[in-house]
């Protein structure tokens, strides 16, 4: 049974525009939650994190939003780069089982059209 | 910059063969992990190791078996491969209190036939 979920498992956006990826989870217990990005051929990599005390992370050109109430994260990706065209996972964990045990969602691939 | 190294890159065994994923890290993290990645499914965990010799079963441990003689490797076995252990396997590693920050290698596609 999927715990984190992302429901478009695709995204184009232009150059320059706003990307906003989205992710939904149902376990009340997760506490923590990240993305990560992946290129083709490569692994994923550590984008950003929040922490469920807090409702928005900033890092740049990237920010993650945290609704606790509706059990849904975003983020948002301003200005949209060719560069960073790529899949991007969400994922989340419990601090109290510990981040050794992260739930992926399935990938959602950005596009980002020069 | 940490590197996680996966042995191959594409892999094809037969079925009832016994396979072997090794992974390599260079910076000295105390945690490794393996998963396997499949379409529909996202990243699903094997196993992880927090020490030498340490191991502690993932969400789907079944048919998998590891070995981690060396902090800096970390070996996942097949011990009989079978058709639905065709996937993507990616390794990673973390620091023991970085845990969610995780170096993931490129993956091995393993192919059952």
């Amino acid at each position: 049974d999927q715990q984190v979920k992302q429901n478009s498992p695709s995204l184009s956006v232009q150059e320059g525009r706003i990307s906003i990826l989205n992710c939904d989870y149902t376990n009340s217990m997760f506490d923590y939650f990240l993305w990560y990005k992946k290129y083709p051929a490569e692994g994923p990599t550590f984008l950003i994190s929040i922490s469920s005390i807090k409702d928005k992370n900033e890092d740049g050109r990237f920010t993650v939003f945290l609704n606790k109430s509706a059990k849904h994260l975003s983020l948002h990706i301003v200005p949209s780069q060719p560069g960073d065209s790529a899949v991007y996972f969400c994922a989340s964990y419990s601090m109290r089982t510990g981040a050794n045990n992260l739930f992926f969602g399935t990938g959602t691939r950005l596009t980002v059209i020069p | 910059d940490v590197k996680v190294t996966q042995s191959s890159r594409y892999l094809v065994k037969r079925t009832g063969e016994k396979v072997f994923l090794e992974c390599v890290q260079d910076m000295d993290h105390e945690n490794m992990f393996w998963y396997r990645q499949d379409p529909g499914l996202g990243l699903r965990l094997i196993y992880f190791s927090y020490d030498v010799k340490m191991k502690e079963k993932g969400d789907i441990p079944e048919g998998y078996s590891v070995s981690r003689e060396k902090k800096e490797r970390f070996s996942l076995i097949l011990e009989s491969a079978s058709t639905n252990q065709t996937s993507m396997y990616l390794c990673a590693s973390s620091l023991l209190d970085r845990a969610h920050e995780q170096y993931f290698g490129p993956g091995t596609r393993l192919t059952v036939t």
